[in-house]
Formats: C-alpha cells, sequence, structure tokens
C-alpha cells in the first residue's frame, strides 16, 4: 500500500515571496510522483510529474518540484508567488503497474496576499 | 474537444434517494476513474475502470455502483444515498501508458440531507 503526506494544510505567503510545499510519500515500490493544482471551484490539473530521470522537475508557470528517494519526499517550490498561484495543491503517487489510480495527499491550500 | 465531461454539476437528495452521476470523454483514453473529494482528505478513489467492459473496486466503493457503457462514458449511481455520501465527486480518465496524466473534470457537488 502507499501513502501521501502532505504537512501543511495551509500555507499564507506574501506576493512574490519563495514558497515551499512538503510532501512525503510512503510506498514499498517505487512509484511515480504528481502535483496536481485546483482553483476554486475547478476540477485537477496536473502542474507536473516525475517518472524517472533527472529529480528535478520544472512547471510551465515557475513551479519546482525535486524527487528524492533517501527522505522520500517530492516538495514543490517557487521562488517568487503571484496574486494568481492561490489555489489548493495535492500532492499524488501511483504505481508504475496495476491499474495505475493515484493515491493522494489531504491538500495544501496556498494563499497568497498582496 | 470538451476533455472530461460531468452532469450534474450539483445535485441535492434526500436519504434514501437514488441518482446517477454522469462522465463522458472524447480524448479516446482507456482509463477512467471517480474519485469523491471530502476536506482535509484530497480524493480517493471509489472505483475505476482500466478498459471498456472493465470495472474494479477502490478505495471507498460502499454504497456505489458504476457501470462503464462504452469507451466514451462511466457512471456512478447511487442506488440509496446517505449523508455520508455528501461530497464533491470527480471523474477522470487517462490513456493506460503508465505515468500518463490523469484529466478531471468539473466534479459533480452531491448535498444528502
Amino acid at each position: 500500500a502507499q501513502s501521501v503526506t502532505q504537512l501543511d494544510s495551509q500555507v499564507p505567503v506574501f506576493e512574490e515571496a519563495p514558497v515551499e510545499l512538503r510532501c512525503n510519500y510512503s510506498s514499498s515500490v517505487s512509484v511515480y510522483l504528481f502535483w496536481y493544482v485546483q482553483y476554486p471551484n475547478q476540477g485537477l490539473q496536473l502542474l507536473l510529474k516525475y517518472l524517472s530521470g533527472s529529480t528535478l522537475v520544472e512547471s510551465i508557470n515557475g513551479f519546482e518540484a525535486e524527487f528524492n528517494k533517501s527522505q522520500t519526499s517530492f516538495h514543490l517550490r517557487k521562488p517568487s508567488v503571484h496574486i494568481s498561484d492561490t489555489a489548493e495543491y495535492f500532492c499524488a503517487v501511483s504505481e508504475p503497474t496495476g491499474r495505475r489510480a493515484l493515491t493522494f495527499g489531504s491538500g495544501t491550500r496556498l494563499q497568497v496576499q498582496p | 474537444n470538451a476533455g472530461v465531461t460531468q452532469t450534474p454539476k450539483f445535485q441535492v437528495l434526500k436519504t434514501g434517494q437514488s441518482m446517477t452521476l454522469q462522465c463522458a470523454q472524447d480524448m479516446n483514453h482507456n482509463s477512467m476513474y471517480w474519485y469523491r473529494q471530502d476536506p482535509g482528505m484530497g480524493l480517493r478513489l471509489i472505483y475505476y475502470s482500466a478498459s471498456e467492459g472493465t470495472t474494479d473496486k477502490g478505495e471507498v466503493p460502499n454504497g456505489y455502483n458504476v457501470s462503464r457503457l462504452n469507451k466514451r462514458e462511466f457512471s456512478l449511481r447511487l442506488e440509496s444515498a446517505a449523508p455520508s455520501q455528501t461530497s464533491v465527486y470527480f471523474c477522470a480518465s487517462s490513456t493506460q501508458t503508465s505515468g500518463e496524466t490523469q484529466y478531471f473534470g468539473p466534479g459533480t457537488r452531491l448535498l444528502v440531507l
């Protein structure tokens, strides 16, 4: 079985400040790792994912996440946030084989203040 | 190209009533999923379908049934709604390739009184 822990339920931050959203996972097998974002009253959208290769992955809107196998972490970072980044962020894992359904963390609400 | 669509957007039921949530995708995806989202718990898998004609239980299947009508459509049925089923329901789809992105619908907000 696999599980995902997002350590912070809410993260308030001022505009243009850096932010880190933490994610740890546990699994007995290798996994794929994802960050999804949910804007108010919308469905989830993929932000970025790690499948293999370089442990640092980036999104098109300035977010990045680093896979750390020894610490079983996949923290999400952005050096300078905008008001438009206000949303809920979900970390998720899936197994490379089998049903490939996602196991989600409980989510972190990022609140960017002016 | 509409992606994943869900109907209805919002529904209020009384305890014991039944209803079907509809989901359709136009991306020719093989796999489809139903999740429920509850505050502080993220999304939890109810049922999934790896391909047309197959369905399997997820983490929280009790009280639900599903039908993969064809490759495009995957419905979720509540036979006898309970207040514990008050939630936001999301349908998603993906190809069967490992690590492929799941695409989510806009969700159905269900309130059971």
